[in-house]
């Protein structure tokens, strides 16, 4: 089955810098890679997914790339902000059944 | 909006009690899950179903059983409740391979 893998596990960044999480994904046919941010004390809440015929996707100041030939993915966020504070989750959909895996999460923390 | 409702925020249970947890969605989505989530190790998922009364153990159903007798209902049973147990408890809707929409959680302590 899919197993996914995140990094780092804690990010600090200055206001206004660019922040990257990266994942890494074991099941080659795998078709859906969905990147999810969790508030403190909210439900996790989609920001961005790709699919596998997609090397790239870009939404304002929130992009991910998909590389599949490595078997890995990133979320970068652009001029962070206060509110981009939380723990961000990727996951992957298991190509083999209809269940999604998520990594382990990366909880960013943006400095004034 | 899809809305994905979990019966309980909270939740306070012996050790040995059996324990259910309610889930209803109404965007009448074939695939629903139920993930724990524990501080660095991200979501775990549990259990899963693609059907009314289909159903496929997920990383850790240990512990754990569900039920889904009706497509907008999914339960999830712990048998008899265990310390280690205690967690946040998410469940989910999804129409694969859409985005899953979570509900607010269950936080479950076993005492």
């Amino acid at each position: 089955g899919e197993n996914v893998e995140q990094h780092p596990s804690t990010l600090s960044v200055q206001e206004g810098d660019s922040a990257v999480i990266k994942c890494t994904y074991s099941d080659s046919a795998s078709n859906y890679f969905p990147w999810y941010k969790q508030e403190l004390g909210k439900r996790p809440q989609l920001i961005i997914d790709i699919r596998s015929n997609v090397g790239e996707k870009k939404d304002q100041r929130i992009a991910v790339t998909l590389n599949k030939t490595a078997k890995h993915f990133s979320l970068h966020i652009t001029e962070t902000q206060p509110e981009d504070s939380a723990v961000y989750f990727c996951a992957a959909k298991d190509s083999s059944a209809s269940k999604i895996i998520f990594g382990s999460g990366t909880r960013l923390s943006i400095r004034p | 909006d899809v809305k994905v409702t979990q019966s309980s925020r909270y939740l306070v249970k012996r050790t040995g009690e059996k324990v259910f947890l309610e889930c209803v969605q109404d965007m009448d989505h074939e695939n629903m899950f139920w993930y724990r989530q524990d501080p660095g190790l991200g979501l775990r998922l549990i259990y899963f179903s693609y059907d009314v009364k289909m159903k496929e153990k997920g990383d850790i159903p240990e512990g754990y059983s569900v039920s889904r007798e009706k497509k907008e209902r999914f339960s999830l049973i712990l048998e008899s409740a265990s310390t280690n147990q205690t967690s946040m408890y998410l469940c989910a809707s999804s129409l694969l391979p859409s985005p899953l929409h979570f509900g607010n959680g269950t936080r479950l302590t076993v005492t």
